[in-house]
């Protein structure tokens, strides 16, 4: 139940795109169809962005995009916006147990 | 609208016990599996622990097993976490998460704070 690796932090200026990956191992991001992204914006609770490694649920931006290769996760924002600044997880669910990354803080510059 | 509040927290010494409660409304709480999710001042998400739809599954990280116990009320729509031998790295707020397609309604959190 080791966290998943991300870059403590990424930055980008408004318009352009940015990718943030997480690591984890043969046990779990590699071996999960259940990886999951979330937002959080300081002082609430984190949102779904996106389920099921590349699936947006309703509502998301598709500026919001996901891929998986091997044990590497990669969240990618597309035309980056002043709101898109917050901080990012991943998670990746196996046998009953989730386990999320540490994060990533977005700056939009 | 989907819902989901939670209480009980507050302030409690090393070794004391809490009980968090979950209200959830707007969606078949029976259906789903649910989920306890915490976050550390400053800290990044701690998946705590997620039950079956009628409580026949229970899962656990390793730092709570044997301290922590999670269970529903599916009659009344609500999820437990029963918090004993509490820790003062257990200080955290508490989310209560819908599982449906991944963690997709979370509540606002209910503060926890082991200190004494």
């Amino acid at each position: 139940q080791s966290a998943l690796t991300q870059p403590a932090s990424v930055s980008g200026s408004p318009g352009q795109s940015i990718t943030i990956s997480c690591t984890g191992t043969s046990s779990d991001v590699g071996n999960s169809n259940f990886v999951s992204w979330f937002q959080q914006h300081p002082g609430t609770a984190p949102k779904l962005i996106i389920y099921e490694v590349t699936n947006r649920p309703s509502g998301v931006s598709h500026r919001f995009s996901a891929s998986k290769s091997g044990n590497t996760a990669s969240l990618t924002i597309t035309g980056l916006q002043a709101g898109d600044e917050a901080d990012y997880y991943c998670s990746s669910y196996t046998s009953g147990s989730t386990t999320f990354g540490g994060g990533t803080k977005l700056t939009v510059l | 609208e989907v819902q989901l509040v939670e209480s009980g927290g507050g302030l409690v010494q090393p070794g004391g016990s809490l009980r968090l409660s979950c209200a959830a409304s707007g969606f078949i709480f029976s259906s789903y599996w649910m989920n306890w999710v915490r976050q550390a001042p400053g800290k990044g998400l701690e998946w705590v622990a997620t039950i079956k739809q009628d409580g026949s599954g229970k899962y656990y990280v390793d730092s709570v097993k044997g301290r922590f116990t999670i269970s529903r009320d599916n009659a009344k729509k609500s999820l437990y976490l029963q918090m004993n031998s509490l820790r003062t790295e257990d200080t955290a707020v508490y989310y209560c998460v819908r599982d449906f397609l991944g963690f997709d309604y979370w509540g606002q959190g209910t503060q926890v704070t082991v200190s004494s």
